[in-house]
């Protein structure tokens, strides 16, 4: 079956590099993504990469797929006090099929 | 602003009764997705349809009733038949094909007292 791991926490100093990391079972999982969820809101989307790509940048993320490994990071860059949250880790087969989230990791940024 | 709503934001049950959660989207998506998360837990599928009139069992479905007669709506009811209902529920809903992504509401928090 699908499953998805991630370490529950991270704490990191503000302007540091954060490094979340995850591994996932599915060799058949085409899409990875990245969710943040602030206290009490929903999940917003940071990024997402297809399985046949090895890397993709958004201004302060970098996402690195080793599908051989099936392990997939999150780093941002220059952490702010505004990037606390928990951070989830998702696969999915398709567009319209279900994610397999893993269990987030809780991120503190310390000023 | 096109989006996806959950309703209420917070809901207190009495034990013994059922209670339905709402979810609507106006982003023309096809599939819909309930799930459940609760703390150390992640999130967890509890239903999700990928067409109007029809839906599939997740995980933890036991417990769970849900509905697609609109394209923009997934309700989900939650029984008495649901043990431990007290959770936080998140409704998502995605577009089938490639280079999509699922947008999720703000959630729904439920109380049994």
């Amino acid at each position: 079956g699908e499953d998805v791991e991630q370490s529950l926490f991270l704490s990191v100093r503000e302007g540091d590099s954060s490094v979340i990391n995850c591994t996932y079972t599915d060799s058949s999982s085409t899409y990875l993504y990245w969710y943040k969820q602030e206290p009490g809101a929903g999940l917003q989307l940071l990024t997402y990469i297809f399985s046949n790509m090895d890397m993709k940048q958004d201004q302060r993320l970098t996402v690195l797929l080793n599908k051989k490994d099936k392990h997939l990071s999150l780093r941002i860059a220059d952490t702010q006090t505004g990037d606390s949250a928990i951070y989830f880790c998702a696969e999915s087969l398709s567009g319209n099929t279900p994610l397999v989230f893993g269990k987030g990791t809780r991120l503190s940024v310390i000023a | 602003d096109g989006g996806i709503t959950q309703s209420p934001k917070y809901l207190f049950r009495k034990e013994g009764q059922n209670v339905t959660l709402s979810c609507e989207q106006n982003l023309n998506h096809d599939a819909m997705y309930w799930y459940r998360q609760d703390p150390g837990q992640g999130l967890r599928l509890i239903y999700y349809s990928q067409i109007v009139n029809d839906f599939q069992k997740g995980d933890i479905a036991e417990g769970y009733s849900v509905s697609r007669e609109k394209k923009e709506s997934f309700p989900l009811t939650v029984t008495s038949a649901q043990k431990n209902p007290t959770a936080f529920y998140l409704c998502a809903s995605s577009m089938a094909g490639v280079d999509t992504e699922a947008f999720f509401g703000q959630g729904t928090r439920l109380t049994v007292v």
